[in-house]
């Protein structure tokens, strides 16, 4: 299986900031990587797939780079919005897997 | 718009089955792969398995934790996809999600159903 590890678990930050989460792949896979939020007692909700697609809906300000085994959710200007718990996803192969989860929180 | 409504959740005890469904509107439910992915309590996200459209052939993918207790259908009269879990244990507890699997990403999600398992 694909082991996907995110840092850091959590951050503290400040509306306005500029905020990067890592995500780095136990093997290559390519692009097959994508981002999600997720609110507390909500579903989580798709933000970038194949890397760097935003998806439909997504704010400008959410951004995602990377191919191989490193990645990275870059979110330009933090907004209070954005303070949830953002989870990479693997898709090159069976079974799918997730990042652990990075948690943004209010500085 | 796309709507998923999960239902069937509730409290069962170790060893006993539980059904969930997961209605779907909003888009054409025929074409699409469906897929499962639960929660545990303050976990992260674990995937648990896939249904093919049938013009994909219909066929069924699971991840080991849950394979051979569970499996994944549907009833594309209904638009309606099911999770059937057997030999449910403690660690099976967790919010459950079901969402459309469109080029190997989860582009829509219900609200999740709880399943408690517990003694």
């Amino acid at each position: 299986d694909i082991q996907m590890t995110q840092s850091p678990s959590s951050v503290s930050a400040s509306v306005g900031d500029r905020v990067t989460i890592t995500c780095r792949a136990s093997q290559g896979i390519s692009s097959w990587l994508a981002w999600y939020q997720q609110k507390p007692g909500k579903a989580p909700k798709l933000l970038i797939y194949a890397a760097s697609s935003l998806q439909s809906g997504a704010p400008s300000r959410f951004s995602g780079s990377g191919s191989g085994t490193d990645f990275t959710l870059t979110i330009s200007s933090l907004q209070p919005e954005d303070f949830a718990t953002y989870f990479c996803q693997q898709a090159n192969s069976f079974p799918v897997t997730f990042g652990g989860g990075t948690k943004v929180e209010i500085k | 718009e796309v709507q998923l409504v999960e239902s069937g959740g509730g409290l069962v005890k170790p060893g006993e089955s539980l059904r969930l469904s997961c209605a779907a509107s909003g888009f054409s439910f025929n074409n699409a792969w469906m897929s499962w992915v639960r929660q545990g309590p303050g976990k992260g996200l674990e995937w648990i398995g896939l249904i093919k459209s049938e013009s994909d052939g219909g066929t069924t993918v699971y991840a080991a934790p849950v394979k051979g207790r569970f499996s994944i259908s549907r009833d594309d009269s209904e638009n309606t996809v099911y999770l059937q879990m057997n030999s449910l244990k403690t660690e099976d507890t967790a919010v459950y999600y079901c969402s459309t699997y469109d080029s190997y990403f989860f582009d829509f999600w219900g609200q999740g159903s709880l399943v408690t398992v517990s003694s």
